[in-house]
């Protein structure tokens, strides 16, 4: 119930197109869903999150969907580029308590010009 | 804001020797803090989650004499890794979190190399 699955686990766009990424998790408890991205040889930064409270998010050329009812959510790259190569990462966990914060498994993007 | 700070970025150590890595809160106190295990083109794996003052929790599978957290401060976390073993090279990741109502926060990561 801890899990996050997330699909695929690479994917190839060319630039200019978008790039979607699912995650799927089981615990209704987990209220908040971070997506990162990591370079080779770097930690994970934060690109965006959402709470349950809205159905979709959207900063600059990401956006996040959700959709509680199914316990799924995705994140698109619009207007994908080059520089947007690198690994994503889907993430949930509980908002407002001390719970840790479970990963997906990753998807590897590459973007050619 | 939420910066995370973690040295060494990379060390190469001897088998049978000890490693250090902090990591550090620069800009807010860390009430949580977060320490990661990651194999190439893996996910990470959480290895222990540790608050201000108190001892490390750490998951299942996760040797707590070998790999030791102190969390002594709000604003820094070390991982010792003791008696390292080829086999403990790995990235090793923080994260810290300003509180329940606050997002987590990466370091930029370790590279052990242990020959």
């Amino acid at each position: 119930q801890q899990q996050v699955k997330q699909s695929p686990q690479s994917l190839i766009v060319q630039k200019g197109g978008i790039s979607i990424i699912n995650c799927a998790y089981e615990n209704t408890a987990f209220d908040y869903f971070p997506w990162y991205q990591q370079f080779p040889g770097k930690g994970p930064a934060l690109l965006i999150a959402i709470r349950p409270d809205v159905s979709e998010k959207k900063e600059g050329r990401f956006t996040i969907s959700f959709n509680k009812s199914a316990k799924q959510f995705s994140l698109h790259i619009m207007d994908s580029q080059p520089g947007d190569s690198a690994t994503y990462f889907c993430a949930a966990s509980s908002w407002g308590n001390t719970d840790k914060l479970i990963f997906g498994t990753g998807t590897r993007l590459q973007v050619f010009p | 804001g939420a910066v995370v700070s973690q040295h060494p970025s990379w060390v190469i150590c001897k088998s049978g020797t000890s490693v250090k890595i902090e990591c550090r809160s620069l800009d807010f106190q860390a009430t949580t803090m977060f320490w990661y295990r990651q194999f190439p083109k893996q996910s990470l794996m959480l290895m222990a989650t540790s608050n201000e003052g108190s001892k490390a929790t750490y998951e299942q599978g996760v040797e707590k004499d070998k790999f030791l957290i102190n969390h002594a401060s709000l604003t820094l976390s070390t991982l010792t890794v003791t008696s390292a073993h080829p086999e403990d090279s790995s990235f090793y990741i923080c994260s810290a979190r300003r509180g329940v109502n606050y997002g987590y926060t990466f370091g930029s990561g370790t590279r052990l190399t242990v020959v």
